[in-house]
């Protein structure tokens, strides 16, 4: 069992494009949820997907957006990027989005420029 | 408003000291606490838990509802024990979220 797979594992864009990241939960995992980690800070919670919905969402503007698919696995969009975006982001799953069960991927580290 | 802190950016020991990682947090209702631990070029992983009472690895975290403070302990820091500590909290009311702090990175020196 891989565990989380995120992709790709490191992206360059431009300011104002738009970007897709991708997530597959650890097999048998219902729930993904999403972090943004910017350099010397700790992860911050985007939103969390359960049954292809989001169920909870933090602190973030209307340019973040997700889906989930069929299959459990999630991909977050961001819009229309800024440079203060570039940062590490963070997929994790649970199954039936117990926080303590969270398995977290590796990460996805995205420089905006 | 819902906010951990790790006073500490780095902390320093030798092989065989005692080790603290601070964390306080500021909550107004019951939350859930946790440590998480990221070791070099490994992911992100949780530590333990406070409802747990458990010591894993040696470390052992008690809640203090009246410091509000959730500090990370270990009587003997050992090399491997080197790595990044997050302390993160579950707001109460069923939201499905975490809360992390900046993180405290711990170097054990031989």
């Amino acid at each position: 069992d891989a565990g989380v797979t995120q992709s790709p594992t490191h992206l360059i864009k431009t300011r104002g494009q738009q970007v897709t990241l991708r997530c597959s939960p650890k097999s048998g995992h219902d729930t993904v949820s999403w972090y943004q980690q910017a350099l010397g800070q700790g992860p911050q919670f985007i939103f969390q997907y359960y049954e292809e919905e989001e169920r909870q969402r933090g602190n973030f503007p209307d340019r973040f957006s997700g889906h989930q698919f069929p299959n459990y696995s999630s991909e977050l969009n961001v819009n229309a990027l800024l440079l203060g975006d570039s940062a590490l982001y963070l997929c994790a799953s649970s199954l039936g989005g117990v926080e303590y069960g969270y398995t977290f991927g590796s990460g996805t580290r995205l420089t905006v420029v | 408003a819902q906010r951990v802190t790790q006073p500490e950016k780095l902390l320093s020991v030798f092989k065989g000291a005692p080790v603290e990682l601070k964390c306080n947090y500021s909550y107004s209702g019951s939350p859930e606490l946790f440590w998480y631990v990221q070791y070099s070029r490994q992911r992100l992983q949780l530590l333990l838990r406070h409802i747990s009472r458990e010591s894993i690895k040696g470390f052992t975290a008690d809640l203090n509802k009246g410091e509000t403070s959730f500090h990370l302990k270990k009587p003997f820091a050992q090399e491997e024990d080197s790595a990044m500590y997050y302390c993160a909290l579950r707001p109460s009311g069923g939201y499905n979220k975490l809360i992390f702090g900046a993180g405290t990175r711990l170097a054990v020196h031989p």
